[in-house]
């Protein structure tokens, strides 16, 4: 397994419910961040915690860092259609300005 | 404050032809990233640069691929003598420093199909 994985790989909820998307990585980190990808497009910076850090917010985002577990979770309440995506979380080693990045977790919601 | 900018969005090259994508960084950033993703997977790291000096080309194939950040200009990533397994979308981010925690802002891509 590789740097920055996400769980589950895809993921079918209904609009309005809660989705939580799972993020494990292996060394330690500056920083993880979390990215959106719609089909055939770029990615979306969404949040960035620091390994510092361990619950950020951001509208209906919500971000946790456990770095003993060198884990992070992001969750999106009450979905919206426009939220089906790819997410991608990264992380950038210490000493090191590349991200490495996950398979990343499609997200479909279901109107 | 335009964001990345990366051109062409599409490109498609026979093999062996030679496919060059460039990259224009958002206003006041001096660091360049390139990263290259496959269908259905995640993005992989190629090759970081600032003006004029290649940091970090640990993820770049050693042969038939090069980049470049000149003083003027955008950046460009340049791949020789395409063949099919090139085929992917190729991102381009940017930062304003290098230093640990900064946000890396990625471009919409060039997605380059090798016939």
């Amino acid at each position: 397994s590789q740097q920055g994985e996400e769980d589950p790989q895809a993921l079918s909820i209904q609009e309005g419910e809660n989705a939580t998307m799972n993020c494990s990585y292996k060394t330690s980190i500056n920083n993880l961040q979390w990215y959106r990808q719609n089909s055939g497009r770029g990615l979306v910076h969404l949040i960035l915690i620091r390994s510092n850090e361990r619950e950020k917010h951001s509208g209906r985002l919500r971000v946790t860092l456990d770095t003993s577990k060198k884990s992070s979770s992001l969750l999106i309440t009450a979905s919206r259609a426009a939220d089906t995506a790819s997410y991608f979380c990264a992380t950038d080693a210490r000493g090191a300005q590349k991200l490495v990045f996950g398979q990343g977790t499609r997200l479909t919601i279901n109107p | 404050n335009a964001g990345v900018m990366q051109n062409p969005r599409h490109l498609v090259r026979r093999r062996g032809q030679e496919a060059r994508l460039r990259c224009s960084p958002m206003k006041g950033h001096s660091h360049v990233y390139w990263y290259r993703q496959l269908p259905e997977e995640g993005l992989k790291f190629m090759v970081y640069l600032q003006k004029e000096n290649i940091i970090d080309e640990s993820g770049m194939p050693k042969e038939r691929f090069s980049a470049e950040f000149p003083k003027e200009g955008p950046s460009i990533l340049r791949i020789q003598q395409v063949v099919r397994g090139d085929s992917a979308a190729y991102f381009c981010a940017s930062s304003p420093s290098s230093g640990g925690g900064e946000t890396q802002y990625f471009g919409p891509g060039t997605r380059l199909l090798v016939l």
